[in-house]
């Protein structure tokens, strides 16, 4: 088993669509998480972090569930821009605080 | 504007060739890295390190080398290059004392022949 899962769409939405993305992870005592944007043939980069309380930025809320081992991220009202793939990233200490990656969740917004 | 510059976009190379790829930052990070990222496989990490002239084995470390003489550049090395290295070379780099807030080079794609 992966240690950090995505599915890997893609996920074809609509513009305007609201649409989430769901990673799980194996190790239980991970305890940073992250979510990174890849466009394709580019360089991921970091989209935000994912906070125990839960967090919002403008359309992009994140979202962690210690208890059943996933995170989540949600994209409201889509924007053909959001179109890239999605990569849920974790840090546990017993990794020496190395980031897994998963394979990342690939959003294509039509319009 | 602060970067990670990789030195090839594309690279070609034969089986058997020695490669070197190159990495330069000039955020005066401490701790560097290179991934590689494949289809279905995701990004694995293939060596890292936290500070000059010191290395550490990542996940994939089989078939490759660094080194790292200087803070900003670290570079990776294919000793004998093989067609199962042919893929995406990623570089990144983060402040010391963190490893949460990677910052990614564009990348090298590798197509070893």
């Amino acid at each position: 088993r992966k240690e950090v899962e995505q599915d890997p769409g893609p996920f074809n939405v609509p513009e305007g669509a609201t649409v989430a993305f769901n990673c799980t992870y194996s190790n239980s005592a991970s305890q940073s998480f992250f979510w990174y944007r890849q466009d394709c043939r580019k360089e991921p980069k970091l989209l935000m972090s994912v906070y125990s309380s839960g967090n919002e930025d403008g359309r992009f809320t994140a979202q962690l569930n210690r208890a059943s081992q996933y995170i989540s991220l949600l994209i409201r009202d889509s924007k053909l821009s959001d179109s890239a793939t999605y990569l849920c990233v974790v840090i546990h200490n017993n990794a020496g605080n190395m980031l897994t990656f998963g394979g990342g969740t690939r959003l294509m917004v039509k319009p | 504007d602060v970067k990670v510059t990789q030195s090839s976009r594309y690279l070609v190379k034969r089986t058997g060739e020695k490669v070197f790829l190159e990495c330069v930052q000039d955020m005066d990070h401490e701790n560097m890295f290179w991934y590689r990222q494949d289809p279905g496989l995701g990004l694995r990490l293939i060596y890292f390190s936290y500070d000059v002239k010191m290395k550490e084995k990542g996940d994939i470390p089989e078939g490759y080398s660094v080194s790292r003489e200087k803070k900003e550049r670290f570079s990776l090395i294919l000793e004998s290059a093989s067609t199962n290295q042919t893929s995406m070379y990623l570089c990144a780099s983060s402040p010391g004392g963190t490893n949460e807030k990677l910052l990614f080079g564009s990348g090298t794609q590798l197509s070893v022949l």
